[in-house]
């Protein structure tokens, strides 16, 4: 597509529940990556994802968070058992290749956890 | 914890004058620096990037500088718009991972 594509814009769960979140990158675009940004907060970066290679998974704040990629394109952020603290603005972003690009974001999935 | 921060947290400026929002990086093996829009709402949009072998680059309205002695990059705004009103991140490539860090970012407000 034109952009990166997220899906919802709007989430609202109940505590406790698991949520999923997709990205759709750029066609071509080797890298994906997701941030969490809190309100009014800088971007905390979680997990990305280049080419075949093993994601990097060391933003990940907790075993409730995972994150796949299939077929090298889409890509889906679930958060498990949700907590208030997750509430937050999930930002996709994709690249050609990783590292010394810039990256083109999605308009992110504002989660709200109640 | 993060290595990239802004001096000032708030701006505003008058409309028609030259903005400037600075960052402080700490990662001397950066090598790539990236500046961000970020309008309420929507995702950070892509504004200019500078890469470590450069100490300057202009782009429309905006030029980015880069001193990599104290390691400071700022962003300078030329007659500066309302529809400038945003949010603006600085972002380094420590070079040793694929992910950009970003700091916590600057509310430019122009008064019109």
């Amino acid at each position: 597509g034109a952009g990166v594509s997220q899906s919802p814009s709007n989430k609202v769960t109940e505590k406790g529940k698991d949520v999923e979140l997709r990205c759709d990158p750029i066609s071509g675009h080797t890298a994906l990556y997701w941030y969490r940004q809190s309100l009014g907060q800088g971007l905390e970066f979680l997990i990305y994802f280049q080419g075949n290679s093993a994601p990097d998974k060391s933003g990940l704040p907790s075993d409730r968070f995972s994150a796949e990629r299939t077929g090298g394109s889409v890509s889906t952020l679930t958060i498990q058992r949700t907590q208030q603290e997750d509430s937050a603005v999930y930002l996709c972003a994709s690249s050609l290749i990783s590292g010394s690009y810039g990256y083109t974001f999605g308009s992110g999935t504002r989660l709200t956890v109640v | 914890g993060e290595s990239v921060g802004l001096h000032l947290p708030t701006l505003s400026v008058q409309e028609g004058d030259n903005s400037i929002i600075n960052c402080a990086y700490s990662n001397s093996a950066s090598d790539y620096f990236i500046w961000y829009k970020q309008e309420s709402g929507k995702g950070p949009q892509f504004i200019i990037d500078i890469r470590s072998n450069m100490d300057k680059r202009q782009g429309q309205r905006v030029t980015v500088l880069l001193n990599k002695t104290v390691k400071h990059l700022s962003l300078q705004i030329a007659a500066t718009q309302p529809g400038d009103s945003a949010v603006y991140f600085c972002a380094e490539n420590p070079g040793s991972q694929g992910n950009l860090i970003f700091g916590k970012g600057t509310k430019l407000s122009v008064k019109p």
